[in-house]
């Protein structure tokens, strides 16, 4: 069975802490994405990679970074919390050859920066 | 501009009622479209794939159909259940395998 994990369902910080987000997949994805989703907003894309060490921006990138040294793992890192990234943040994959593709997801982390 | 437009934004059913979901897109070229279930604080799941040459596809009480030439797609529930509450998220996918266009979803309530 597909997973994705990331690393905590719920998370606190306060404003101006760096905050790491972690997330594995055991699929062997060349595709890693962060998204954010808010109500009424849906899922906006943060940033995706698609080869280690590779990363390309997505729709909403300010105030985030990642990282991505090993295939099966992509972090999300705001570098200096602030109030309105209280959001979920999801995980996904995705296999580049795979058709008709698909996106995995993680089970999501609840972010409250306070 | 690539799109996708869900309608609506949420509805309230009773118990064993059917409900249709609406799913408008603009995403060129296409490759297919999937809908997902997402439960209350949880990640999406994928429900059906619908690819350019599919015009109507089944899971269960689920029913996905797609109009490739209007760009449309509805998600029929049949005899909902109160385990059907959740939100139903319309996703396109085009040619380019890094990019997935999501639409911001339908709420469903199901109430006994």
């Amino acid at each position: 069975d597909v997973k994705v994990t990331q690393s905590s369902r719920y998370l606190v910080k306060r404003t101006g802490e760096k905050v790491f987000l972690e997330c594995v997949q055991d699929m062997d994805h060349e595709n890693m994405f962060w998204y954010r989703q808010d109500p009424g907003l849906g899922l906006r894309l943060i940033y995706f990679s698609y080869d280690v060490k590779m990363k390309e921006k997505g729709d909403i990138p300010e105030g985030y970074s990642v990282s991505r040294e090993k295939k099966e793992r992509f972090s999300l890192i705001l570098e200096s919390a602030s109030t309105n990234q209280t959001s979920m943040y999801l995980c996904a994959s995705s296999s580049f050859d795979a058709s008709p593709t698909e996106a995995f997801f993680g089970q999501g982390t609840r972010l409250t920066v306070v | 501009k690539n799109q996708v437009e869900q309608s609506p934004q949420s509805l309230i059913i009773l118990e064993g009622k059917n409900c249709t979901l609406q799913c408008n897109y603009t995403v060129s070229p296409f490759s297919n479209l999937r809908w997902y279930k997402q439960d209350t604080g949880r990640g999406p799941v994928s429900l059906t794939i619908m690819t350019f040459s599919e015009n109507t596809k089944s899971n269960g009480r689920y029913t996905a159909t797609l109009d490739a030439d209007t760009k449309q797609s509805s998600l029929h529930i049949t005899a909902s259940q109160l385990s059907d509450s959740a939100s139903y998220i319309c996703v396109v996918s085009g040619y380019n395998f890094n990019k997935f266009y999501f639409g911001s979803g339908t709420k469903l309530n199901v109430k006994p």
